[in-house]
């Protein structure tokens, strides 16, 4: 099992340009999530999805979109970069909650920056 | 007020100092409380969680919660360098449809040897 993967690992970018994070589970997760992470801010929830076919906006959704087409994945976009998007973006998956901690399994990040 | 407050640290210790790691919260309806850490360069993994109030014991590592006072502990005993991390609470309401986790900013805890 590889668990949880995300390409491309680094990118730089210039101010309006697009690029695509992609993120694959193997555990057959339904939910799966997109975060960032800044110094001095935490984890913070971009977007994430309960099932394939579906998607809803977390606590800093703008400026972003993504798309759950299969279970095993969940693309995160930026169509038009910008400077305050540089930051480490993580991608987790979960199984579905029926009680306990509801684990979530994080993969390894993508370091983006945008100049 | 932040729903989750976590003192970011930087925390340095010697190695074998018992290690104190905490976490304060707002939202009474949290009911599952997890501590992941964070190596490095790498992302998150859950080291603990406990359900509700109460103390769970794992190797070196105990978590604490008090939610009376809507308070979060992790304490690591013989610390080692190898626990050199970042460490972040986290916590969820209880139900089955409830899946998000309110994250700490995390607590960056160096051991020196």
């Amino acid at each position: 099992n590889a668990g949880v993967t995300q390409t491309p690992k680094f990118r730089v970018l210039k101010t309006g340009q697009s690029m695509t994070l992609l993120c694959a589970q193997d555990m057959n997760h339904e939910y799966m999530y997109w975060y960032r992470q800044d110094p001095g801010m935490g984890l913070r929830l971009i977007h994430y999805s309960v099932g394939e076919g579906t998607t809803a906006k977390g606590e800093v959704p703008d400026g972003y979109n993504v798309s759950r087409l299969k279970k095993q994945n969940f693309l995160l976009g930026l169509e038009s970069a910008a400077p305050s998007q540089t930051s480490v973006y993580f991608c987790a998956s979960s199984p579905l909650a029926s009680g306990g901690a509801n684990e979530q399994f994080f993969g390894p990040g993508t370091r983006l920056t945008v100049l | 007020q932040k729903e989750v407050e976590q003192d970011p640290g930087p925390l340095s210790v010697p190695e074998g100092a018992i290690v104190s790691l905490n976490c304060t919260y707002s939202n009474s309806a949290f009911q599952y409380f997890m501590w992941y850490r964070q190596y490095s360069r790498k992302g998150p993994e859950l080291l603990m969680y406990t359900y509700s109030s109460g103390n769970k014991e794992d190797g070196r590592f105990t978590a604490q919660v008090d939610k009376s006072s809507k308070y979060i502990s992790l304490f690591i005993r013989d610390s080692q360098p190898s626990d050199s991390a970042t460490y972040l609470c986290a916590m969820r309401h209880r139900g089955g449809s409830n899946y998000k986790l309110t994250f700490g900013k995390g607590t960056l805890l160096t051991v020196n040897p």
